[in-house]
């Protein structure tokens, strides 16, 4: 059964970059027709889709983000990380990684429905001075 | 960015009674929604996919609608497993931003 592991620095100081690692078992981060995926969630501004990635290094990003987050991905490590620069106050959440899965395996299967599933179990990263 | 507003933002049940949370998108997403259930000190966990498919392993009283901009989730004959808090998403490839509703808490009346 596919798991997903964050591992990330805790506390980390305004201006300065958070680093999140997201280890992947039972499953390969090569796999061809999934992506992997960061979503933020605050009390105050619920689910934040941050960004995503597949194994030939296409990546998406929410703009909200202000080009801030790079998403990263190992195949020899089978995983893939968030480095989000700059943080402030407001980058303080719970962050997830997830595997997003699509409906359609032809060739159109990336831009068929897809869903976020499973979803590790999530790492709490506080800014503050 | 597509924006999906959901409703009601709580609601109060018993077990055993049968309850609908709605979603409503602000365009035409066709079928790219997915449901999420989440529990306190938890991760989301799927519950419905492309708007009416049930993942293996949940239990059949969850059930998926709807298409275009209004979508719902409903859940029969309430368990007590089931007290949680709700999310639906959507996942339009146009643009891909992948946004959440502000998710319902349903609790135990």
């Amino acid at each position: 059964q596919l798991q997903l592991q964050e591992s990330g620095p805790g506390p980390v100081k305004p201006s300065e970059t958070l680093t999140l690692t997201c280890s992947v078992s039972g499953g390969s981060v090569n796999a061809r027709m999934y992506y992997w995926d960061w979503i933020r969630q605050t009390p105050g501004r619920g689910l934040e889709w941050i960004g995503s990635i597949h194994n030939s290094g296409r990546t998406y990003y929410n703009p909200s983000l202000l080009s801030r987050a790079t998403v990263s991905i190992d195949i020899s490590q089978n995983q893939f990380s968030l480095t989000l620069n700059f943080v402030t106050a407001a980058d303080t959440a719970i962050y997830y990684c997830a595997r997003r899965g699509f409906a359609s395996s032809d060739v159109s299967w990336s831009t068929s429905p897809s869903w976020f599933d499973p979803w590790g179990q999530g790492t709490l990263v506080t800014v503050s001075s | 960015d597509i924006q999906m507003t959901q409703f009601p933002s709580s609601l109060s049940a018993s077990v055993g009674d049968t309850v609908t949370i709605s979603c409503r998108a602000s365009q035409n997403i066709n079928n790219y929604v997915s449901w999420f259930q989440q529990k306190p000190g938890k991760a989301p966990t799927l519950i419905i996919f492309a708007a009416s498919s049930l993942p293996a392993g949940v239990p059949s009283r969850f059930s998926g609608g709807g298409s275009g901009t209004d979508f719902s989730l409903t859940i029969r004959s309430l368990a007590r497993e089931d007290f949680a808090t709700y999310f639906c998403q959507q996942s339009h490839p146009t643009p891909p931003l992948y946004t959440f509703g502000q998710g319902t808490h349903l609790d135990l009346k």
